[in-house]
């Protein structure tokens, strides 16, 4: 069981929208940013969003994240083939002496 | 370019050790705090252990807690996992992952490609 709370997984057609939710509390999302991973098939996690809404150099600006109290969501527009991925959201936790925690992943299927 | 290369990973039997190294290169790594992550097959992610620059804070899963040693050597560039007393749920891709800043929350800005420990008799 993740502390971070994702669909398991999200599709669309080329061209569409779509939105992928996160879910916190508040010794995470409270008062710490959220980040979004791209992890593409057989290969390593890359950095898609930083600090709630920040892209990375590179990052397509189809891309777009947003945070509202304990809640996150990752935005993808004119969806591409090459975007089916799994979408992992990120937050630093202050339970106990602090640590990293991940959502269980969405699977994102591009039909 | 940030390069991290894991190495280290392999077949080991339950209650054996194992030690993972990642090598980095490509940037100024006493500055940046490190972490690794790993990814059990067919799995999500799962944040191990974390170490700042300096090593004066370190932190661990509750689930390695006790049985897993981070450590770096800055004049080397490298980062560290020590294992012992694993365990089949330990069966995992490990990932190197690079801290954007120095401290434990800043986040992951970078990944190696990883090492593969499997725990099996």
């Amino acid at each position: 069981q993740s502390v971070l709370t994702q669909p398991p997984s999200a599709s669309g057609t080329p061209g569409q929208r779509v939105t992928i939710s996160c879910s916190g509390s508040s010794s995470n999302f409270g008062s710490h940013y959220v980040y979004w991973y791209q992890q593409l098939p057989g290969t390593a996690p890359k950095l898609l969003i930083y600090r709630n809404n920040q892209r990375p150099s590179g990052v397509p600006d189809r891309f777009s994240g947003s945070k509202s109290g304990t809640s996150a969501s990752l935005a993808i527009s004119g969806l591409r083939s090459d975007d089916e991925a799994d979408y992992y959201c990120a937050a630093w936790d202050d339970s106990l002496s602090g640590y990293w925690v991940f959502g269980g992943g969405t699977k994102l299927t591009v039909l | 370019e940030v390069q991290l290369a894991e190495s280290g990973g392999g077949l080991v039997q339950p209650g054996r050790s194992l030690r993972l190294s990642c090598a980095a290169s490509g940037f100024t790594f006493d500055e940046y705090a490190m972490h690794w992550v790993r990814q059990a097959p067919g799995k999500g992610l799962e944040w191990v252990s974390g170490i700042t620059w300096n090593s004066d804070s370190i932190a661990y899963a509750d689930s390695v807690r006790g049985r897993f040693t981070i450590s770096r050597d800055n004049a080397k560039n490298s980062l560290y996992l020590q294992m012992n007393s694993l365990r089949a749920e330990d069966t995992a891709l490990y990932y190197c992952a690079k801290a954007d800043e120095y401290q434990m929350r800043d986040y992951f800005d970078f990944w190696g490609q990883g090492t593969l420990v499997t725990v099996s008799s």
